[in-house]
């Protein structure tokens, strides 16, 4: 079984500076790593993801992530953020083979501050 | 999320009516999972379909939820005789095939229970 912690709920930061939003998992089995945002009122939007391959994946408006085994983690970051990235982000978890089943962290409200 | 469709997207049910949530996976899918997110909560997971199979329901109440997936036609989720807890936002995902990657989603079936 799979799990997922995301240890901030509430992350606020002012406009161009960095953030970072943590996220740890724990799996038996190796895993598939997925970060998602969720604007007010609507569905979940893929930001990116880990399959295999290189360890820092970039994904869409500027995200990227870097995983590491070692430390179960996947942190989410952007060098410099914008107002329109104040939304919901959620890190996920799904085993790569075998399984099905993809857990989602609490999630992080990332407010960005004019 | 495009191509996931659900309706209704809002939904108002009074105390011990029914609410019937349908989602429409992406074309070429035949995998949907419905999750549940209550407000300050992340998603939970609530029912793992293929065609005409349930895989896993492991996270639906025992009592007046169902969940199917037919061969012809959208997934549906059922509440039978609603309380106010239900009320929520309920979410679809589809997927292509096992273990190919991300989920995409809809853009949630709101329930509100007077």
């Amino acid at each position: 079984a799979q799990s997922v912690t995301q240890l901030d709920s509430q992350v606020p930061v002012f406009e161009e500076a960095p953030v970072e939003l943590r996220c740890n998992y724990s799996s038996s089995v190796s895993v598939y790593l997925f970060w998602y945002v969720q604007y007010p009122n609507q569905g979940l939007q893929l930001l990116l993801k880990y399959l295999s391959g290189s360890t820092l994946v970039k994904g869409i408006n500027g995200f990227e992530a870097e995983f590491n085994k070692s430390q179960t983690s996947f942190h989410l970051r952007k060098p410099s953020v914008h107002i329109s990235d104040t939304a919901e982000y959620f890190c996920a978890v799904s085993g790569s083979s075998g399984t099905y089943k993809y857990i989602f962290g609490t999630g992080t409200r990332l407010k960005v501050l004019a | 999320n495009a191509g996931v469709m659900q309706n209704p997207r809002h939904l108002v049910r009074r105390r011990g009516q029914e609410a019937r949530l349908r989602c429409s996976p992406m074309k070429g899918h035949s995998h949907v999972y419905w999750y549940r997110q209550l407000p300050e909560e992340g998603l939970k997971f609530m029912v793992y379909l293929q065609k005409e199979n349930i895989i896993d329901e492991s996270g639906m109440p025992k009592e007046r939820f169902s969940a199917e997936f037919p061969k012809e036609g959208p997934s549906i989720l059922r509440i039978q005789q609603v309380v106010r807890g239900d009320s929520a936002a309920y979410f679809c995902a589809s997927l292509q095939g096992a273990n190919t990657g991300e989920l995409f989603f809809g853009e949630g079936s709101r329930l509100t229970v007077l």
